[in-house]
């Protein structure tokens, strides 16, 4: 039972450029959620998606899109990138029921645009 | 919508010392409440959750925080410092109209004298 896994764990990239953040779950949750977190500010959440097929933006979603693969995975992509998206980048999940239920944080992408 | 704030950037204790970590929350209902930890490189692991009945919470690894309602406040606790409790600490509020919207605090790291 991995938890939540993200891949890649680092990334590097040039203003401009695209690319997609994987995560997966092995819980058979069913929401799932891409936070960032930048010094000082905690995590904000970018995108969530409360069961398979659906997906709401969060509190910072501009410049970012999400897709909900199946129940296990959530991906995040930037079309284009820019230095302001430099951050680490949390995918989490949750069971169903009520919001009582906490969160479960994979280990995170540190990601940085040049 | 909810907020946290977390009031202390950064906090100082001997091993061995007690610890109180402060958490003030806003939100116009009885929220629910909780207290991850973040080691350095990882990602965040649950340490201990409010939603409702007896105000004073026990978690993993030693800590308890006490919800407190007049003054709308999470603090978490400790009796004695272990230096493998370095880490930062994260509060936050989830609201109960919508099970998916979490706000953290900008977190709180602890350094563990020897």
């Amino acid at each position: 039972n991995a938890g939540v896994t993200q891949t890649p764990k680092f990334q590097v990239l040039k203003t401009g450029q695209s690319m997609t953040l994987q995560c997966a779950q092995d819980m058979n949750h069913n929401s799932m959620y891409w936070y960032r977190q930048d010094p000082g500010m905690g995590l904000r959440l970018i995108y969530y998606s409360a069961s398979e097929g659906t997906t709401d933006k969060g509190e910072v979603p501009n410049g970012y899109n999400v897709s909900r693969l199946n129940k296990r995975e959530f991906s995040l992509r930037l079309e284009s990138a820019a230095p302001s998206q430099t951050s680490v980048y949390f995918c989490a999940s949750k069971g169903s029921g009520a919001g009582r239920n906490e969160q479960f944080f994979g280990p995170g992408t540190r990601l940085t645009v040049l | 919508a909810q907020s946290v704030t977390q009031p202390d950037i950064h906090i100082t204790v001997s091993e061995g010392a007690s610890l109180e970590l402060r958490c003030n929350y806003s939100y116009g209902a009885t929220p629910y409440l909780f207290w991850y930890v973040q080691s350095p490189g990882q990602g965040l692991q649950l340490l201990l959750k409010y939603f409702s009945g007896d105000t004073l919470v026990q978690g993993i690894k030693g800590f308890e925080a006490e919800f407190k309602r007049s003054q709308s406040s999470f603090n978490l606790r400790k009796p004695s410092v272990h230096w493998s409790d370095a880490a930062e600490y994260f509060c936050a509020v989830g609201a109960v109209y919508n099970n998916n919207d979490m706000r953290f605090g900008a977190g709180t790291r602890l350094t563990v004298k020897p």
